[in-house]
């Protein structure tokens, strides 16, 4: 079945500096690829929606110039947290549809754990 | 406003007992319900979902849940819990490109 895979699966950085973190569709084409954040003991909160070749939409709330959302093929998408701190520390989850929509099933990553200090 | 509800944080039960887990949610039009289940520093892994037809809708790992149009519900079942099903379930409603979760519910088993 399709599989949509995240790296890395954890990152620790200093207070500051930004973090990549990569989704990618390992069978099938994705032009839309969602970026979740959860926080500890908490649900999934849409962040922003990836959108192959034109500009992310992002959730009311969500910093743009923070949450930097590159799609950069079918198959990759990528989330920097710039000048990252410590309370962006947070489980970050990106998901795709399946090819065959308008089923509605997402395909989730394994998450991405950031640990700011 | 549109939402999910998930009343339950917290649900025990022993290995071999029965399990529902509620969910209640408020959506403007027929929704699409999804039920994922997340282990310790995991992604989400679909157990099932429910878009129309027969509202007892059969998941993985021996799963179910019923659709209750008029009560608002698609409570998750499974009528005997094993040790692996410790983790954390969401119910889901929406389509997939807004897709609304609840706040999950964490089930620990006891052997």
């Amino acid at each position: 079945g399709a599989v949509v895979s995240q790296h890395p699966s954890w990152v620790i950085c200093k207070s500051g500096t930004s973090v990549k973190i990569e989704c990618r569709s390992l069978d099938f084409q994705a032009t839309t690829m969602f970026w979740y954040r959860q926080f500890p003991k908490q649900s999934l909160m849409l962040m922003a929606t990836s959108n192959e070749g034109s500009k992310a939409t992002y959730e009311q709330g969500v910093e743009k110039d923070k949450f930097l959302i590159n799609h950069a093929s079918l198959t990759l998408s990528t989330l920097t947290v710039t000048s990252a701190h410590p309370e962006d520390s947070s489980f970050y989850i990106c998901s795709a549809p399946t090819p065959d929509r308008p089923t509605g099933e997402l395909f989730f990553g394994e998450g991405s754990r950031l640990t700011v200090l | 406003a549109q939402s999910v509800t998930q009343p339950d944080i917290h649900i025990t039960v022993s290995e071999g007992a029965s399990l529902e887990l509620r969910c209640n949610y408020s959506y403007g039009a027929t929704p699409y319900l999804f039920w994922y289940v997340q282990s310790p520093g995991q992604g989400l892994q679909l157990l099932l979902k429910y878009f129309s037809g027969d509202t007892l809708v059969q998941g993985i790992k021996g799963f179910e849940a019923e659709f209750k149009r008029s009560q608002s519900s698609f409570n998750l079942r499974k009528p005997s819990v094993h040790w692996s099903d410790a983790a954390e379930y969401f119910c889901a409603v929406g389509p997939s490109d807004k897709l609304i979760f609840g706040t999950g519910t964490r089930l620990q088993v006891f052997p």
